[in-house]
This record gives C-alpha cells, sequence and structure tokens, in this order.
C-alpha cells in the first residue's frame, strides 16, 4: 500500500532533550516536506527537500533541522525542544516539487513539549 | 502578499442543507495551483482536488463542486446535500513556485465544517 508513515504518533517530552520524529514513504516521491498545525494558522512548513541530500527551509525552520540521505526518509530533529513547538506535524511527499501533484500527508505526529 | 484566506472559521449545518466553504487567495505569480484538502475528524489529510491558474472551468465531482474565479480571486467549494461525514476541517491551499526551482504550498487557517443530524 502507497503511503507516508511517521513515528512516533505521539509524543511527549520535557524542554532540552532532543527527540526525532521519522519519516518514511514508499512512493518513490522526489519531494517530501515537513509541516506543523496549529488551531487558526492551519499548516506552515517546517523544511522540504526537493531531492536526496537536498533540504532548504520552509516558513517556521527555527528550531529544527532535516536531513535526506535516502530517497525514501526525512526525519524531522528538535535539537532541543521548546514549549512552543508543541504542535501536530506532518510528513508529506509528492512525485516532484514542481507545484503541481497533490501531496501524500502522514497520519501526524502530536508533539507535546513540557 | 501571497496568502490564502479562509474567512470561516467554523460552519454548522443541518444535513442535506446545501453549504459553501469560501477561499480567497493573492499571488504575485500567473502560474499556479489551488488545492483542497479535507481533514476529518480522524486527523489525517486527504486531497480533494487541484486547479491550475490557467483552468478557470468549474468542476464537479458527485455531490461536491468547486467555483474557481480569477476575477476575484477565490476558489470556492460547494457540498451539495451535505452528510454527517462531511463533517470535517477543509483547508484551501496554494502552491507558488519558491526558491531554487521549488514550489511552495501555502495553507489557509481552514473551515472546520459540522453537519448535524
Amino acid at each position: 500500500e502507497a503511503q507516508v508513515t511517521q513515528n512516533p504518533r505521539y509524543l511527549i517530552t520535557v524542554t532540552g532533550k532532543k527527540l526525532t520524529v521519522t519519516c518514511s514513504q514508499n512512493m518513490n516521491h522526489e519531494y517530501m516536506s515537513w509541516y506543523r498545525q496549529d488551531p487558526g494558522l492551519g499548516l506552515r512548513q517546517i523544511y522540504y527537500s526537493m531531492n536526496v541530500e537536498v533540504t532548504d527551509k520552509g516558513d517556521v525552520p527555527e528550531g529544527y533541522k532535516v536531513s535526506r540521505k535516502e530517497k525514501r526518509n526525512f526525519p524531522l530533529i528538535l535539537e532541543s525542544p521548546s514549549p512552543n513547538q508543541t504542535s501536530l506535524y506532518f510528513c508529506a511527499s509528492s512525485p516532484l516539487g514542481d507545484g503541481y501533484y497533490e501531496q501524500y500527508f502522514g497520519p501526524g505526529t502530536r508533539l507535546t513539549v513540557t | 502578499a501571497q496568502k490564502v484566506t479562509q474567512a470561516q472559521t467554523e460552519i454548522s449545518v443541518v444535513e442535506k442543507e446545501d453549504v459553501t466553504l469560501d477561499c480567497v487567495y493573492e499571488t504575485r505569480d500567473t502560474t499556479y495551483y489551488l488545492f483542497w484538502y479535507k481533514q476529518p475528524p480522524s486527523g489525517e489529510l486527504v486531497f480533494l482536488i487541484r486547479r491550475n491558474s490557467f483552468d478557470e472551468q468549474n468542476e464537479i465531482s458527485g455531490r461536491y463542486s468547486w467555483n474557481f474565479q480569477k476575477s476575484t480571486s477565490s476558489f470556492n467549494f460547494t457540498i451539495t446535500a451535505s452528510q454527517v461525514v462531511d463533517s470535517a476541517v477543509y483547508f484551501c491551499a496554494l502552491s507558488i513556485p519558491g526558491p531554487k526551482s521549488s514550489y511552495k504550498l501555502i495553507f489557509g487557517s481552514g473551515t472546520r465544517l459540522l453537519v448535524r443530524p
């Protein structure tokens, strides 16, 4: 089944404790992206990747890191999480980064930072 | 500024009523794409439709229809004879050229639709 998977689905952590949210897609998509969803703000892009080893900042990259060493994986790293990073996170992928294709979203990761 | 505005934060209707979700966008680009996504209570995001900036033809898919008007920068979504299963948050999104030949997807804040039996 074609899908985007994220792990963990739920995470409660404390300020400053490094964490990684994994994202994997099995559709051989070139483009991958991370979003955060906050009430009243919709989804905002954190980072995106046009292909392996090609990543760039979205609208809200502060406090996050990403890497794209393999085509299928695009982990999101919070080196020192803070309470303002409490949010619902979505990973997404699409065949190309040309804007035409719809994005396929993972199930979401709900992160709480205390 | 390039943005998407969904002015209706929440809409509540009774089953079988028709309902229209508004979406207004701003962009300086001549080539862009517009999308609607649905987020049911289970939380996942589901693609509904895509429109490119050169195609103003309206589209109908079952009970769903979309009206794209470049003159008013709007891409509205109508559900005819709404059903309880239509209850969800609906997002309108604009895809525009970004840096380094990329494209950027800008979401509206979403409209929560509640369909009551």
